[in-house]
């Protein structure tokens, strides 16, 4: 059964760069033209969208995050990861890294990062 | 500009139905979306695809209680026999050319 799963530092600090990875198993991160996403949520608040990156490479990412965003894949590792620059307190939130855009869409279970001064 | 609108809120009695809406914005209303329910302090979980017809593609385990219909730029989620662990936010969401928008949520409660 597939299963996501995220890792990261768990804290960062203001002006660092927060680097997460998604670990996938039960199926190949390059068997199929997937795509693989970044979402994060602020405690009480919705859904914002980070970026996603199509199994060929090519990424997308939200305007309001693109210059402080980069989203790759490792298909040796079977992992996806992602860096977000110069973080700040408004970047505190639970991340989770999902599969696909519309369809058959699969999520991790996230984790919390918190961001210190 | 690709938006998602949906209501705040809906509520309904246990074993009832809820019918929640997800309005595409103008010039947007051929897109597909997706469903998704976040019970709380969970994570999210897929629903289904939802297509400009009507026809949808649940995720595995989803319950025939959970079904999906569209018209025009409005794409609805009707949960049939409300339980007490459907009470939850429920988000749609969209990918249009290269950019993946989610709406802002409907927290459901069950009566």
């Amino acid at each position: 059964q597939l299963q996501l799963q995220e890792s990261g530092p768990g804290l960062v600090k203001t002006s660092e760069t927060l680097s997460l990875m998604c670990t996938v198993s039960g199926g190949s991160i390059s068997s199929a033209s997937y795509y693989w996403t970044w979402i994060r949520q602020t405690p009480g608040k919705g859904l914002e969208w980070i970026g996603t990156i199509h199994q060929s490479g090519k990424t997308y990412y939200n305007p309001s995050l693109t210059s402080r965003v980069i989203i790759s894949v490792d298909t040796s590792k079977n992992q996806f990861s992602l860096q977000l620059t110069s973080v700040t307190a408004a970047d505190r939130a639970v991340y989770y890294c999902a599969r696909g855009i519309l369809t058959d869409i699969f999520w991790g279970q996230g984790t919390l990062i918190t961001v210190s001064s | 500009q690709l938006v998602l609108t949906q209501s705040p809120s809906a509520s309904a009695s246990l074993g009832a139905s809820v019918k929640l809406t997800c309005t595409l914005t103008t010039g947007h209303s051929s897109y597909s979306i997706a469903w998704h329910q976040q019970q709380p302090e969970k994570g999210p979980r897929f629903l289904m695809k939802l297509n400009p017809d009507g026809s949808h593609k649940k995720g595995d385990g989803i319950p025939d209680r959970f079904s999906g219909s569209s018209s025009g730029a409005e794409r609805y989620l009707t949960i049939s026999s409300l339980q007490s662990d459907d009470e939850a936010d429920y988000y749609c969401q969209t990918w249009g050319t290269g950019i993946l928008v989610f709406g802002t949520g409907t927290k459901v409660t069950v009566l």
